[in-house]
């Protein structure tokens, strides 16, 4: 199976910082990258899916970048709304793979 | 609207099975990948496995193969996931997510997601 590896596992941040999370997996996935947001009780909401392509409705300060094996979300101005917990997926190979997820809290 | 509901909070006794539901409404339920996702208590998401909803074809997880079992009925356009044997580390929440289109899809990215089931496994 491949390993997704998120970093940082938790993150604090302000309203109107730019933020980045890692998500790094066990072998090369190409291009086979999506990201999802989760708030709490929620299902997971797809903010980028492959190749690092925004969903539709999503705000355009979210971007991703990455192909290989090294992959990160960037948030360019955080907005209070975008506390949330983040996780990346690999669907290059089944059985697909999340990370473990990055919370991001108020500062 | 294009949607998944899925059914409500079950409680189960260990070793007994469970069954979710998960009805399509919006799409062509046929014409999508419906995969199923668990998520224990602050933890991470788990992929179970996928049905083709076509086909009725299906790949599951290695860890769970001999435990689950995916199936559809297309005239409903509801998806279903049994899982057998269970135990008290079952107990967690239970998704079904659609991803790509079956004929031209890339990312098979789960765009759309069910509300969640809850299942407790208690004696």
């Amino acid at each position: 199976d491949i390993q997704m590896t998120q970093s940082p596992s938790s993150l604090s941040a302000s309203v109107g910082d730019r933020v980045t999370i890692t998500c790094r997996a066990s072998q090369s996935i190409s291009d086979y990258l999506n990201w999802y947001q989760q708030k709490p009780g929620k299902a997971p909401k797809l903010l980028i899916h492959a190749p690092s392509s925004l969903q539709s409705g999503v705000p355009s300060r979210f971007s991703a970048s990455g192909s290989g094996t090294d992959f990160t979300l960037t948030i360019s101005s955080l907005q209070p709304e975008d506390f949330a917990t983040y996780s990346c997926q690999q669907t290059f190979s089944t059985p697909y793979t999340f990370g473990q997820g990055t919370k991001l809290e108020i500062k | 609207q294009v949607q998944l509901v899925q059914s409500g909070a079950e409680v189960k006794k260990p070793g007994a099975s469970v069954k979710v539901s998960c009805k399509a409404s919006g799409y062509t339920f046929t014409g999508y990948y419906l995969h199923w996702v668990r998520q224990a208590p602050g933890q991470g998401l788990e992929w179970m496995g996928r049905i083709n909803p076509d086909s009725g074809g299906t790949h599951y997880a290695q860890r769970f193969q001999g435990r689950v079992t995916m199936t559809r009925d297309t005239s409903i356009g509801t998806a279903y996931m049994e899982l057998s044997r269970l135990r008290s580390d079952d107990s967690v929440v239970y998704f079904c997510a659609r991803g790509d289109d079956i004929l031209s899809g890339y990312s098979d990215a789960f765009e759309i997601w069910g509300q969640g089931t809850v299942v407790t496994v208690s004696s």
